[in-house]
């Protein structure tokens, strides 16, 4: 069974600092995975994808993650937080086959000090 | 551009009561799931549905709930007797075709059952 591990129940950067949020994921399969994030009282957006096209993946606001088939991980960067950035992010893991359904982490609250 | 919407924002029941939660995925979509996210949970997948029948199905997805796609564009959830652990937000998602394609989600319903 697939599974995904987000280290780090929350995060708090400065406004302009690294943002590096950790994704470990478990498949017997080569997945796809994802990135979502949920502002508050909203659905789920997401940010980027990994299909098995290039290892770095851009997302939307700037922000990357690299698939490292070695160490299982799909990390997620963006160098320069903005305040903007502050919400809920969630990794999934999807298979090949069968309706595709997503497997998501416990997410990780990302907080952005002024 | 096209969005899922859900209906009602929240619903607030009696254990026992039956709830219907309403989603309109995005037109041209093929592929329709319902997650849950218990409050300070993760996201759990609760079923996929294409061709007018149940793709798969989780373990929470019990027969309690049924879900129909009673026209050409609304797609339920019914939960026949609400219990206390049923209280969530609930999301709606859809896709067109393929694992590699993005689901959109709904804003969700949140469903208090007291």
């Amino acid at each position: 069974a697939q599974s995904v591990t987000q280290l780090g129940s929350h995060v708090s950067v400065s406004e302009g600092a690294l943002v590096l949020l950790r994704c470990n994921y478990s498949s017997s399969v080569p997945p796809y995975l994802f990135w979502y994030v949920q502002y508050p009282n909203q659905g789920l957006q997401l940010l980027l994808k990994y299909t098995s096209a290039a290892t770095l993946v851009k997302g939307i606001n700037g922000f990357e993650a690299e698939f490292k088939k070695s160490e299982t991980s799909f990390h997620l960067t963006k160098p320069s937080a903005h305040m903007s950035d502050a919400a809920e992010y969630f990794c999934a893991v999807s298979d090949r086959q069968g309706a595709q359904k997503l497997v998501f982490g416990q997410g990780t609250r990302l907080t952005i000090n002024p | 551009e096209p969005e899922v919407t859900q209906t009602p924002s929240h619903q607030v029941t009696q254990m026992g009561q039956e709830v219907i939660l309403r989603c309109v995925p995005i037109s041209n979509h093929l592929y329709f799931y319902w997650y849950r996210q218990i409050l300070g949970q993760k996201v759990e997948f609760l079923v996929s549905f294409y061709n007018n029948e149940i793709s798969e199905k989780s373990e929470i997805f019990d027969d309690q709930f049924s879900v129909e796609r009673p026209d050409g564009s609304n797609f339920t959830l019914k939960i026949r007797s609400t219990k206390l652990e049923d209280s969530a937000m609930y999301f709606c998602a859809s896709n067109r075709a393929g694992a590699t394609d993005t689901q959109y989600f709904g804003p969700g319903t949140r469903l208090t059952v007291l």
